[in-house]
């Protein structure tokens, strides 16, 4: 089955930093990358996904790149602000399945 | 408009107990799933149906038992609870019953056992 790995598992920087969080996957027929924000008290919420069709996905502040031959996509979060800070989930999935494999979460702190 | 609303938000109950989380979604999508959650924040899937029918049933203890009435409902019922039954409990759905559409979430149910 599919394994997701994610790093770190804490991140703290100063408003107005970049923020990289990533993930690698192990089977090659996943195709389907979202990211999840969850904040206290809520439940994830997806901020951004990407097919395995491209190479690169941005909505304003926020970024994901996927890299199909090593098998690892990133998160990237330019400008940051303190509501950014959360907990962070990639997760992998495959078209023909039926779940999504999700890694173990970044806790993000946006330092004011 | 809340999309996939969950209740209750909380639930405090005695080890042994038989409780209920509800589920409903007013997406119009195929798909439900329960999740839980535990206290390192790690998601694990533990059921999912599409359409009303069980898709998804991972090696979860038989006392949890999912049930959807239409494919807008997706409940959980969970008899003689346990301690290491605490954990936040999320329902979600997803559009269709394949892997490559976003799953959208509820905010959850804090399920403390005393």
């Amino acid at each position: 089955g599919e394994n997701v790995e994610q790093h770190p598992s804490t991140l703290s920087v100063q408003e107005g930093d970049s923020a990289v969080i990533k993930c690698t996957y192990s089977d090659s027929a996943s195709n389907y990358f979202p990211w999840y924000k969850q904040e206290l008290g809520k439940g994830p919420q997806l901020i951004i996904d990407i097919r395995s069709n491209v190479g690169e996905k941005k909505d304003q502040r926020i970024a994901v790149t996927l890299n199909k031959t090593a098998k690892h996509f990133s998160l990237h979060i330019t400008e940051t602000q303190p509501e950014d800070s959360a907990v962070y989930f990639c997760a992998a999935s495959h078209y023909t399945g039926n779940q999504f494999y999700f890694g173990t979460g970044t806790s993000l702190t946006v330092i004011p | 408009d809340t999309a996939v609303s969950q209740t209750p938000k909380y639930l405090v109950t005695q080890m042994g107990n038989d409780k209920s989380i509800k589920c409903e979604q007013n997406l119009g999508h195929d798909t439900m799933y329960w999740y839980k959650q535990d206290s390192k924040k790690f998601l694990k899937i533990m059921f999912s149906y599409n359409n009303k029918e069980l898709i998804i049933n991972e090696t979860v203890p038989n006392r949890f038992s999912p049930k959807s009435p239409d494919k807008a409902h997706l409940n959980l019922h969970i008899n003689s609870l346990e301690l290491g039954d605490s954990a936040v409990y999320f329902c979600a759905s997803s559009e269709g019953g394949r892997g490559n559409q976003p799953q959208h979430f509820g905010d959850g149910t804090r399920l403390s056992i005393l």
